[in-house]
């Protein structure tokens, strides 16, 4: 079949804004998520990641929450800075395979 | 900070011809993978490398492609007949344990 480009989905957000960015994961067993920053012509930077037995985990500026009950991930940003425009990965890994499965992608850009 | 890094950053091959794409893993990994990116789309999994063997690899991951630990600090992945589809960004990345995977800033492989 013939490959197609993925429409990302964007997220336009005010500098100083807090920013949600959100994914659906497939795998009811997957038992450990990560989430990703890509700048233009760079690789997926690690931003934090957490594991199931967790619902919540916090780092610098991030925030990264797990709901298990409907396979949703989300990644908040507090006080959005021009420097976080970039493509936001998430991904899990299943069944601790370490093989990393990646969502699609959402472009983050920042309205000064 | 210690990274991954990769040459080189773009690569043109002829169509049949194979490729060697090179890879420094940080220097305390034991665990090291390659994934690729068809432009516009997600990244995908291609094999991880654990105790001088693959642990796990892809349907991507077919004859063609082979990896190898030549010695202590590069880790490569050849592509023995490059197809055009094979044209992406290819990531290497490692981790000192299960996770976190960190990425290097990717080769361009260009096949014409």
């Amino acid at each position: 079949g013939e490959s197609v480009g993925l429409h990302l989905p964007t997220l336009s957000v005010q500098e100083g804004d807090n920013s949600i960015i959100n994914c659906a994961y497939s795998n009811s067993a997957s038992d450990y998520f990560i989430w990703y920053k890509q700048e233009s012509g760079k690789g997926p930077q690690f931003i934090i990641d957490i594991r199931s037995n967790m619902d919540k985990r916090q780092g610098q500026r991030v925030t990264v929450l797990l709901n298990k009950t409907v396979k949703h991930l989300s990644l908040q940003i507090a006080a959005t800075q021009p420097g976080d425009s970039a493509v936001y990965f998430c991904a899990e890994d299943y069944q601790g395979a370490q093989k990393l499965v990646f969502g699609q992608g959402t472009r983050l850009t920042i309205n000064p | 900070e210690p990274e991954v890094t990769q040459t080189p950053s773009h690569q043109v091959t002829q169509m049949g011809q194979e490729v060697i794409l090179r890879c420094v893993p940080i220097s305390n990994h034991l665990y090291f993978y390659w994934y690729r990116q068809i432009l516009g789309q997600k990244v995908e999994f291609l094999v991880s490398f654990y105790n001088n063997e693959i642990s796990e690899k892809s349907e991507i991951f077919d004859d063609q492609f082979s990896v190898e630990r030549p010695d202590g600090s590069n880790f490569t992945l050849k592509i023995r007949s490059t197809k055009l589809e094979d044209s992406a960004m290819y990531f290497c990345a490692s981790s000192e344990g299960w996770q976190p995977q960190h990425f290097g800033d990717g080769t361009r492989l260009s096949i014409l």
